[in-house]
Protein backbone atom coordinates (compact mmCIF):
# COMPACT_ATOMS: atom_id res chain seq x y z
CA UNK A 1 0.00 0.00 0.00
CA UNK A 2 2.44 2.65 -1.29
CA UNK A 3 1.97 6.26 -0.46
CA UNK A 4 2.33 9.28 -2.97
CA UNK A 5 5.64 8.68 -4.77
CA UNK A 6 7.31 11.52 -5.97
CA UNK A 7 10.97 11.07 -8.02
CA UNK A 8 13.51 12.46 -8.31
CA UNK A 9 14.33 12.99 -4.54
CA UNK A 10 17.24 15.35 -5.38
CA UNK A 11 17.81 16.85 -8.65
CA UNK A 12 20.54 19.68 -9.75
CA UNK A 13 20.11 21.07 -12.60
CA UNK A 14 22.02 24.15 -14.28
CA UNK A 15 21.05 27.45 -15.55
CA UNK A 16 19.24 27.34 -18.34
CA UNK A 17 18.40 23.27 -18.67
CA UNK A 18 14.57 21.62 -17.86
CA UNK A 19 13.84 19.93 -14.87
CA UNK A 20 10.56 17.53 -14.77
CA UNK A 21 9.48 16.18 -11.44
CA UNK A 22 7.13 13.01 -11.09
CA UNK A 23 4.84 12.11 -9.06
CA UNK A 24 2.59 9.08 -8.97
CA UNK A 25 -0.73 9.53 -6.63
CA UNK A 26 -1.75 7.10 -3.90
CA UNK A 27 -3.75 4.34 -5.09
CA UNK A 28 -7.31 4.92 -5.57
CA UNK A 29 -6.73 8.68 -5.37
CA UNK A 30 -7.50 10.64 -8.52
CA UNK A 31 -7.16 14.17 -7.38
CA UNK A 32 -3.02 15.60 -7.08
CA UNK A 33 -2.02 19.13 -6.14
CA UNK A 34 1.73 20.16 -6.56
CA UNK A 35 3.36 22.47 -4.01
CA UNK A 36 6.58 24.88 -3.48
CA UNK A 37 8.20 25.14 -0.49
CA UNK A 38 11.33 27.93 -0.20
CA UNK A 39 13.60 27.23 2.50
CA UNK A 40 12.37 28.78 6.06
CA UNK A 41 8.87 29.33 3.87
CA UNK A 42 5.18 27.96 3.89
CA UNK A 43 3.78 25.81 1.42
CA UNK A 44 3.01 27.63 -1.64
CA UNK A 45 0.13 26.37 -3.93
CA UNK A 46 0.96 25.67 -7.41
CA UNK A 47 -1.43 23.39 -9.40
CA UNK A 48 -4.61 21.22 -8.55
CA UNK A 49 -4.93 18.56 -11.31
CA UNK A 50 -7.25 15.44 -11.69
CA UNK A 51 -6.83 12.24 -14.72
CA UNK A 52 -6.24 14.47 -17.82
CA UNK A 53 -7.43 17.93 -16.54
CA UNK A 54 -5.88 20.97 -14.68
CA UNK A 55 -8.56 22.26 -12.07
CA UNK A 56 -6.58 25.10 -10.57
CA UNK A 57 -3.17 26.89 -11.92
CA UNK A 58 -3.41 29.49 -10.22
CA UNK A 59 -0.61 29.63 -8.14
CA UNK A 60 2.00 28.19 -10.53
CA UNK A 61 4.20 30.93 -12.67
CA UNK A 62 2.55 31.47 -16.03
CA UNK A 63 6.03 31.32 -18.00
CA UNK A 64 8.18 28.02 -17.83
CA UNK A 65 6.03 26.05 -15.75
CA UNK A 66 3.47 23.36 -16.62
CA UNK A 67 1.75 20.46 -15.47
CA UNK A 68 0.17 17.58 -16.68
CA UNK A 69 -1.92 14.49 -15.33
CA UNK A 70 -1.90 12.03 -18.59
CA UNK A 71 -4.96 9.43 -18.20
CA UNK A 72 -1.85 6.29 -17.94
CA UNK A 73 1.09 7.45 -15.83
CA UNK A 74 2.21 9.86 -13.08
CA UNK A 75 1.51 13.54 -12.97
CA UNK A 76 4.57 15.81 -14.12
CA UNK A 77 5.42 18.90 -13.00
CA UNK A 78 7.76 20.77 -16.13
CA UNK A 79 9.96 23.38 -15.24
CA UNK A 80 11.81 24.67 -18.42
CA UNK A 81 14.71 26.77 -18.84
CA UNK A 82 15.41 26.82 -14.48
CA UNK A 83 16.92 30.17 -12.79
CA UNK A 84 18.49 29.65 -9.33
CA UNK A 85 15.10 31.50 -7.55
CA UNK A 86 13.67 27.70 -8.47
CA UNK A 87 16.08 25.87 -5.97
CA UNK A 88 12.98 24.67 -3.47
CA UNK A 89 11.37 21.32 -2.44
CA UNK A 90 8.52 20.60 -4.70
CA UNK A 91 5.76 18.55 -3.08
CA UNK A 92 2.74 16.48 -4.59
CA UNK A 93 -0.37 15.41 -2.63
CA UNK A 94 -2.71 13.28 -3.85
CA UNK A 95 -6.64 12.71 -1.96
CA UNK A 96 -9.62 10.88 -3.06
CA UNK A 97 -11.92 13.27 -1.37
CA UNK A 98 -10.41 16.07 1.07
CA UNK A 99 -7.82 14.60 3.00
CA UNK A 100 -4.50 15.49 1.06
CA UNK A 101 -1.29 13.17 1.39
CA UNK A 102 1.87 14.34 0.78
CA UNK A 103 5.09 12.31 -1.09
CA UNK A 104 8.89 12.85 0.14
CA UNK A 105 9.69 15.72 -2.33
CA UNK A 106 11.34 16.73 -4.84
CA UNK A 107 14.51 18.75 -3.34
CA UNK A 108 15.62 20.74 -6.89
CA UNK A 109 19.14 22.85 -6.83
CA UNK A 110 19.84 25.19 -9.83
CA UNK A 111 23.97 25.85 -10.10
CA UNK B 1 -4.70 39.80 5.41
CA UNK B 2 -3.06 36.78 4.66
CA UNK B 3 -5.34 33.82 3.66
CA UNK B 4 -4.66 31.64 6.66
CA UNK B 5 -2.11 32.95 9.74
CA UNK B 6 -0.19 31.43 11.76
CA UNK B 7 2.17 33.01 14.66
CA UNK B 8 5.68 31.52 13.66
CA UNK B 9 6.95 30.97 17.08
CA UNK B 10 8.97 29.35 18.28
CA UNK B 11 6.88 28.27 21.08
CA UNK B 12 8.87 26.16 23.45
CA UNK B 13 7.11 23.92 26.24
CA UNK B 14 8.52 21.68 28.93
CA UNK B 15 7.95 17.91 28.60
CA UNK B 16 4.21 16.51 29.83
CA UNK B 17 2.75 19.81 29.52
CA UNK B 18 0.04 21.20 26.65
CA UNK B 19 1.17 22.90 23.58
CA UNK B 20 -1.75 25.05 21.92
CA UNK B 21 -1.45 26.19 18.46
CA UNK B 22 -3.60 28.29 16.59
CA UNK B 23 -4.70 29.86 13.34
CA UNK B 24 -7.10 31.88 11.99
CA UNK B 25 -8.34 32.07 8.15
CA UNK B 26 -9.96 35.05 6.05
CA UNK B 27 -12.83 32.75 3.88
CA UNK B 28 -15.75 32.66 5.68
CA UNK B 29 -16.80 29.73 3.37
CA UNK B 30 -14.32 27.13 4.06
CA UNK B 31 -15.50 24.37 5.38
CA UNK B 32 -12.93 21.49 5.73
CA UNK B 33 -9.63 22.21 7.81
CA UNK B 34 -6.64 20.37 8.59
CA UNK B 35 -3.58 20.03 10.55
CA UNK B 36 0.15 18.76 9.55
CA UNK B 37 3.80 18.15 11.23
CA UNK B 38 6.91 18.82 9.15
CA UNK B 39 9.94 17.57 10.95
CA UNK B 40 12.90 19.80 9.47
CA UNK B 41 13.76 18.47 6.16
CA UNK B 42 10.88 15.85 5.47
CA UNK B 43 7.11 16.06 4.07
CA UNK B 44 4.18 17.34 5.80
CA UNK B 45 2.34 14.57 7.30
CA UNK B 46 -1.77 14.78 8.20
CA UNK B 47 -2.45 14.73 11.64
CA UNK B 48 -6.27 15.82 11.90
CA UNK B 49 -8.78 17.16 9.89
CA UNK B 50 -12.20 18.84 11.15
CA UNK B 51 -14.94 19.82 9.63
CA UNK B 52 -17.82 20.61 12.11
CA UNK B 53 -17.79 23.40 15.20
CA UNK B 54 -16.31 22.13 18.40
CA UNK B 55 -13.12 19.34 19.15
CA UNK B 56 -12.27 16.65 17.70
CA UNK B 57 -9.98 13.99 19.76
CA UNK B 58 -7.75 11.70 19.05
CA UNK B 59 -5.24 10.24 21.16
CA UNK B 60 -3.04 13.07 22.34
CA UNK B 61 -4.40 15.83 19.69
CA UNK B 62 -7.57 18.27 20.16
CA UNK B 63 -8.63 20.32 17.09
CA UNK B 64 -10.74 22.64 17.86
CA UNK B 65 -12.81 25.27 15.22
CA UNK B 66 -14.83 27.89 15.57
CA UNK B 67 -16.36 29.08 11.97
CA UNK B 68 -18.08 32.32 13.71
CA UNK B 69 -14.45 33.37 15.02
CA UNK B 70 -12.54 32.27 11.79
CA UNK B 71 -10.26 29.85 14.17
CA UNK B 72 -8.88 26.53 14.18
CA UNK B 73 -6.73 25.21 16.91
CA UNK B 74 -4.71 22.56 17.77
CA UNK B 75 -4.20 21.17 20.98
CA UNK B 76 -1.19 18.53 22.12
CA UNK B 77 -1.51 16.98 25.45
CA UNK B 78 1.72 15.69 27.55
CA UNK B 79 3.89 17.26 25.15
CA UNK B 80 7.10 14.84 24.25
CA UNK B 81 10.45 15.88 22.34
CA UNK B 82 9.13 14.23 19.57
CA UNK B 83 6.50 16.63 19.11
CA UNK B 84 9.24 19.09 18.16
CA UNK B 85 7.93 19.76 14.19
CA UNK B 86 6.45 22.78 12.66
CA UNK B 87 3.13 22.61 12.64
CA UNK B 88 1.18 23.43 9.74
CA UNK B 89 -2.81 24.61 9.36
CA UNK B 90 -4.36 24.20 5.96
CA UNK B 91 -7.78 25.57 4.70
CA UNK B 92 -9.55 24.73 2.16
CA UNK B 93 -10.82 27.55 0.27
CA UNK B 94 -14.27 27.61 -0.32
CA UNK B 95 -17.29 25.97 -0.01
CA UNK B 96 -17.08 22.88 -1.96
CA UNK B 97 -14.40 20.41 -2.82
CA UNK B 98 -12.03 23.04 -4.53
CA UNK B 99 -9.17 21.27 -3.79
CA UNK B 100 -7.23 24.26 -3.26
CA UNK B 101 -5.25 23.62 0.56
CA UNK B 102 -4.19 26.68 1.50
CA UNK B 103 -1.55 26.37 4.17
CA UNK B 104 -0.52 28.93 7.04
CA UNK B 105 3.32 29.85 7.45
CA UNK B 106 3.85 27.28 10.20
CA UNK B 107 4.27 27.54 14.24
CA UNK B 108 7.75 25.90 15.32
CA UNK B 109 7.09 24.21 18.57
CA UNK B 110 9.81 22.93 20.50
CA UNK B 111 9.03 20.42 23.55
CA UNK B 112 12.29 20.55 26.70
CA UNK B 113 13.14 17.67 27.92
Amino acid sequence: NAGVMQNPRHLVRRRGQEARLRCSPMKGHSHVYWYRQLPEEGLKFMVYLQKENIIDESGMPKERFSAEFPKEGPSILRIQQVVRGDSAAYFCASSSQTEAFFGQGTRLTVV
Amino acid sequence: QKEVEQNSGPLSVPEGAIASLNCTYSDRGSQSFFWYRQYSGKSPELIMSIYSNGDKEDGRFTAQLNKASQYVSLLIRDSQPSDSATYLCAVELGSGNTGKLIFGQGTTLQVKP
